[in-house]
């Protein structure tokens, strides 16, 4: 069966980094994007951009460039999210999501189950 | 950016009761829509997508309509798992925005 499978919480002081993964199993990795969508606390989901698993091309969302990266490590199915310079207002939780298409339609499948990232000094 | 409005926000309802919300797009997005279901410390479940097509595994009394600018996602008899927040999604062009949510509470 599909799972995504995210990291454990984080808590981290500002200006330091974090790395989030997301394992993917029970299917082709490199056959479907995978996305990442926040949500800060007691707000709703914003989405953040998507990788091509084949190219590993990245697209980001606005508010979402320069300090976060997506990256693959394909022999092992896992996604990463890297946010740089941390700061208080990254605390959120994190998720991925897996987009698939069926037809001409696209949605978001199968999602990890969420890393709290919390940044407090 | 295509912006996603759900109205209501909040809706308060009881048990057996019939719930509807509704998901407005600032540009027509034919039917690139889906509805997701999140509970409290979950991440959301996939519930509708194509605006009408029900997931595989989730009970029939979800059902959505709709196309171009303004869609619907109707409970026909709200059950008590059913108390959760719905967001409504855009996948008709990127950035894949989602609605601001709509909290359904007893």
């Amino acid at each position: 069966q599909v799972q995504l499978v995210q990291s454990g919480s984080e808590l981290k002081k500002p200006g330091a980094s974090v790395k989030v993964s997301c394992k993917a199993s029970g299917y082709t990795f490199t056959s479907y994007a995978m996305n990442w969508v926040r949500q800060a606390p007691g707000q709703g989901l914003e989405w953040m951009g998507w990788i091509n698993t084949n190219t590993a091309n990245p697209t980001y969302a606005q508010g979402f460039t320069g300090r976060f990266v997506f990256s693959l490590d394909t022999s092992v199915s896992t996604a990463y999210l890297q946010i740089s310079r941390l700061k208080a207002e990254d605390t959120a939780v994190y998720y991925c999501a897996r987009e698939q298409w069926l037809g001409y339609h696209y949605f978001f499948d199968y999602w990890g189950q969420g890393t709290l990232v919390t940044v407090s000094s | 950016d295509i912006q996603l409005t759900q109205s209501p926000s909040f809706l308060s309802a009881s048990v057996g009761d019939r719930v509807t919300i509704t998901c407005r797009a600032s540009q027509g997005i034919s039917s690139y829509l889906a509805w997701y279901q999140q509970k409290p410390g979950k991440a959301p479940k996939l519930l509708i997508y194509g605006a009408s097509t029900l997931q595989n595994g989730v009970p029939s009394r979800f059902s959505g309509s709709g196309s171009g600018t303004e869609f619907t996602l109707t409970i026909s008899s709200l059950q008590p798992e059913d108390f959760a927040t719905y967001y409504c999604q855009q996948l008709y062009s990127y950035p894949r925005t989602f609605g601001q949510g709509t909290k359904v509470e007893i």
